[in-house]
């Protein structure tokens, strides 16, 4: 099963409110990391939190971290039209320094903002 | 700054053909590199992983192979095509362990 699994599939609201996006992995983490993709192009990374933070800020996003609940929440506030896109959270585990960064990616929320 | 080109853009192959996917990364030396396939409204799923020339780890069994012939060179390709092979293939960097990656524009590849 996949490692980090966001939650709603797809969320649809309209410009000006906040969209939440939640993510649950199972293992241990070093780290999670935000992306977001739009229609047919590749993923932009948005925001990495590490495993001994609980959130962190950039610009309108804002993202927490659970370690303890193995969960993370992506707030988009005031969004804008250009805000629709696809966000995928990806966790790199504690896999003992071996892993070379590997990333365990979600299945992702669409997000919808009508103008 | 750094920069990722991925080529082409869109592919159409018929089953059975070979394949040879191209991504290069300007701007920075050594980096960790990945290739990624990512099936119509779903997540992404790591395929190959580079730390160095010549250096390739794969993921999952399949019908392709990834070279790294030089640093900011990795070739994804395949000496026969399958049905299953279709997709939105991505290629991304990093500058090591646990450190963001940063993404082409990717190749959707459709087999006929």
């Amino acid at each position: 099963s996949q490692q980090g699994e966001e939650d709603p599939q797809a969320l649809s609201i309209q410009e000006g409110e906040n969209a939440t996006m939640n993510c649950s992995y199972k293992t241990s983490i070093n780290n999670l990391q935000w992306y977001r993709q739009n229609s047919g192009r590749g993923l932009v990374h948005l925001i990495l939190i590490r495993s001994n933070e609980r959130e962190k800020h950039s610009g309108r996003l804002r993202v927490t971290l659970d370690t303890s609940k193995k969960s993370s929440s992506l707030l988009i506030t005031a969004s804008r039209a250009a805000d629709t896109a696809s966000y995928f959270c990806a966790t790199a585990d504690n896999a003992g320094g071996t892993s070379y960064g590997k990333l365990t990616f979600g299945q992702g929320t669409i997000l919808t903002v009508h103008p | 700054s750094q920069t990722i080109h991925q080529w082409p853009a869109t592919l159409v192959q018929p089953v059975g053909s070979p394949l040879s996917l191209e991504c290069t990364v300007e701007g920075t030396s050594n980096p960790n590199l990945y290739w990624y396939r990512q099936a119509a409204g779903r997540g992404l799923q790591l395929l190959f992983y580079s730390v160095g020339i010549g250096q390739i780890s794969s993921e999952v069994p399949q019908n392709l192979s990834a070279s790294r012939p030089q640093d900011r060179q990795f070739i994804l390709s395949s000496k026969k095509l399958l049905l299953s092979d279709s997709g939105f293939y991505l290629c991304a960097w990093s500058l090591g362990v646990h450190q963001p990656q940063h993404f082409g524009d990717g190749t959707r590849l459709s087999i006929l």
